[in-house]
């Protein structure tokens, strides 16, 4: 079954507006690790968050972690065109530390 | 520089063949993993190598066979007995310590069953 429910599937926004997608768990996170796809290529890591609470900034990409380890959200300020793909959160969830299991992802598509 | 590389880019099948995706890193990374990934469905693990000589089912590991005889390669051969195969596959690998450093992923391969 789906480790990690990941919100929303899509968002479309337009230039200059804010985005924001998040990623939920049932269970406490070891760490969680965000990755970048653009259209027709493939995931490109941007992050990992090990601690409760971490904040991490990459220009205008936000990345959180949950107090309780279970959620994280990723925020872009206003957003460019440049910032089209999808993104996914994923994590080792369970015993089974050997691996990662990947939220479904959020496909953002900007207006210009 | 160091990467995956992943032949072919576009893979065409027949129904009935088994066809086999390559996978090579030079990256000195232990682990490798397969993935399959399918419009709306996010990254499925198919199989994945922690070491030479050995690796493990994933989630969607019927009718998919690797192996993992040099630390550099990770070949995935799609048999005829999976029912589904058209997709897009990356393979992956991570350096010591697992996956927490993140994942490599290659280009991909496009197999598409006619």
């Amino acid at each position: 079954g789906q480790q990690v429910m990941q919100i929303p599937q899509y968002q479309h926004v337009q230039e200059g507006e804010d985005f924001t997608t998040y990623c939920n768990s049932s269970t406490t996170l070891s760490n969680i690790q965000w990755y970048k796809q653009r259209p027709g290529g493939h995931p490109v890591f941007l992050i990992q968050l090990v601690k409760s609470g971490e904040v991490k900034k990459q220009k205008r990409l936000t990345f959180q972690f949950g107090e309780a380890k279970k959620n994280s959200s990723l925020h872009i300020t206003a957003t460019q065109t440049t910032d089209v793909g999808t993104y996914f959160c994923a994590g080792p969830w369970g015993s089974t530390l050997g691996r990662l299991y990947f939220g479904r992802g959020t496909q953002l598509t900007v207006w210009p | 520089d160091g990467g995956i590389t992943q032949s072919p880019k576009y893979l065409f099948r027949k129904e009935g063949q088994n066809v086999t995706l390559s996978c090579e890193q030079n990256l000195n990374h232990d682990a490798m993993y397969w993935y399959r990934q399918d419009p709306g469905q996010g990254l499925r693990l198919i199989y994945y190598s922690q070491i030479v000589n050995d690796f493990q089912k994933g989630d969607i590991a019927e009718g998919y066979s690797v192996s993992r005889e040099k630390k550099e390669s990770f070949p995935l051969t799609v048999t005829s007995a999976q029912k589904n195969p058209t997709a897009f596959y990356l393979c992956a690998s991570s350096g010591a310590g697992g996956p927490i450093y993140g994942y490599t992923f290659g280009s991909g391969t496009r197999l598409t069953v006619v």
